[in-house]
């Protein structure tokens, strides 16, 4: 098992609600990947976070925001749900740096599930 | 930017016998290609990745291959095992811009007993 962790494992929300999701990279890895798993697919890449930076961002919408501590861990806020945003939501946490954003080994956390109803 | 397709999307096998699933990609910048391993209800997990300056790697029952001039690459999985049944995602960075990583929908393999 890898050392990424996110909190929570479960959350139900309604339409229109916010949510905020968490997670904590493994020991020595400064940048943070979140990511959108819909049944029976592929993961999407929302976005990146490297030294509290955003630093690149697949096709998702402003609504996804995020955050990365000066401790690396990372936040990721979706407002104004839908009900497509019903999804396991995973983060993944590599050494970057800086130049070639993020490295290629990529460790994943247990993911979120969020369900929106 | 990139586009990665993933074939067969389930793939049924009888232990003991060999597994190959094939991934293309388009955009020819793509420098890194891992594969990850998705038992249900669990994470991704890195199995084994390949870098577009080797063409072949193995770990153990596992091998990958690329083929760069016709933007493909492939996963072996050898005597398989019923605990090798789970879902394999394949994926490919491209270094054009920003590191967005696109995977392939998945396959899902089982070994039957």
């Amino acid at each position: 098992e890898t050392g990424v962790t996110q909190s929570p494992t479960h959350l139900i929300k309604t339409r229109g609600q916010q949510v905020t999701l968490r997670c904590s990279s493994q020991s020595g890895h400064n940048t943070v990947s979140w990511y959108q798993q819909a049944l029976g697919q592929g993961p999407q890449f929302i976005f990146q976070y490297y030294r509290e930076e955003e630093n690149g961002r697949g096709n998702f919408p402003p609504r996804f925001s995020g955050l990365q501590f000066p401790n690396y861990s990372s936040e990721l806020n979706v407002n104004a749900l839908e009900l497509d945003d019903s999804a396991l939501y995973l983060c993944a946490s590599s050494v970057g740096t800086g130049e070639l954003v993020g490295t290629d080994t990529q460790y994943f956390g247990p993911g979120t599930r969020l369900t929106v109803l | 930017g990139e586009n990665v397709e993933q074939h067969p999307s389930t793939l049924s096998v009888q232990e003991g016998d060999s597994a190959v699933i094939k991934c293309t990609y388009s955009d020819s910048a793509s420098n890194y290609f891992p594969w990850y391993k998705q038992e249900l209800g669990k994470r991704p997990q890195l199995i084994i990745d390949i870098r577009s300056n080797v063409g072949e790697k193995k770990d153990q029952r596992i091998a990958v291959t690329l083929n760069k001039t016709a933007k493909h690459f492939s996963l072996h999985i050898t005597e398989t095992q019923p605990e090798d049944s789970a879902v394999y995602f394949c994926a490919a960075r491209s270094t054009g811009g920003s590191y967005i990583p696109t995977f392939g929908r998945g396959t899902s393999l089982i070994v039957h007993p």
